[in-house]
């Protein structure tokens, strides 16, 4: 696709359970980064990707949130035994070389409620 | 950490120029200047980028001072269509992603 495709688009899920939320980045874009924004709030850096290797974790909450990408392309965030205060929308963004510079390309973003 | 303060909201009229300022005092010297929009149920979208002195594209300005603790994104007359949030980050996006902060965005509101 032409842009940056996350999948599913919104995500209702009980207490405890854990869920995986999808991110295809741009073809070609080797920075992958995922950012969380609550409800009327900025965002909040999770996740940065160059290639398959995650050179920056920070702001993983907890060790209940973890992230893969394999072959330098989709981008797996799982989130095991999900709280309550984990609802919230995950945007995946992807950017051409992961420099100091350059425009991110946000997916619109996977809203999850936790119940 | 080069923490952002933007004015929480704005509100303007169409055909006006509107100034959105964002503060870092602290910012690093391999930081870069972005400004991105977003509109609600969407991801937030490029707008601008700089480093010093003055940017222009075809849709907006960015001005920073020669200390660089500040920016101030232009848009010249505005439309209704520009209601949305706009966000200032800071950082280096390859050296420091998790330090580069978004601001808590600006909600400009466009009054016919």
């Amino acid at each position: 696709g032409a842009g940056v495709s996350q999948s599913p688009s919104n995500k209702v899920t009980e207490k405890g359970k854990d869920v995986e939320l999808r991110c295809d980045p741009i073809s070609g874009h080797t920075a992958l980064y995922w950012y969380r924004q609550s409800l009327g709030q900025g965002l909040e850096f999770l996740i940065y990707f160059q290639g398959n290797s995650a050179p920056d974790k920070s702001g993983l909450p907890s060790d209940r949130f973890s992230a893969e990408r394999t072959g330098g392309s989709v981008s797996t965030l799982t989130i095991q035994r999900t709280q309550q205060e984990d609802s919230a929308v995950y945007l995946c963004a992807s950017s051409l070389a992961g420099g100091s510079t350059g425009e991110l390309f946000f997916g619109e973003g996977s809203r999850l409620t936790v119940l | 950490l080069a923490k952002t303060t933007q004015p929480i909201s704005m509100d303007s009229y169409e055909g006006q120029e509107v100034n959105i300022t964002c503060s870092h005092n602290n910012i690093a010297t391999n930081d870069y200047i972005t400004w991105y929009q977003q509109f609600p149920s969407q991801g937030p979208r490029f707008i601008i980028q700089g480093y010093k002195t003055k940017v222009t594209n075809e849709v907006a300005s960015l001005f920073i001072p020669a200390d660089r603790k500040s920016s101030t994104l232009s848009l010249p007359r505005v439309s209704l269509s520009d209601t949305a949030v706009y966000y200032c980050l800071v950082g280096d996006m390859a050296a420091n992603a998790g330090k580069s902060t978004f601001g808590d965005g600006t909600t400009l509101t466009v009054k016919p």
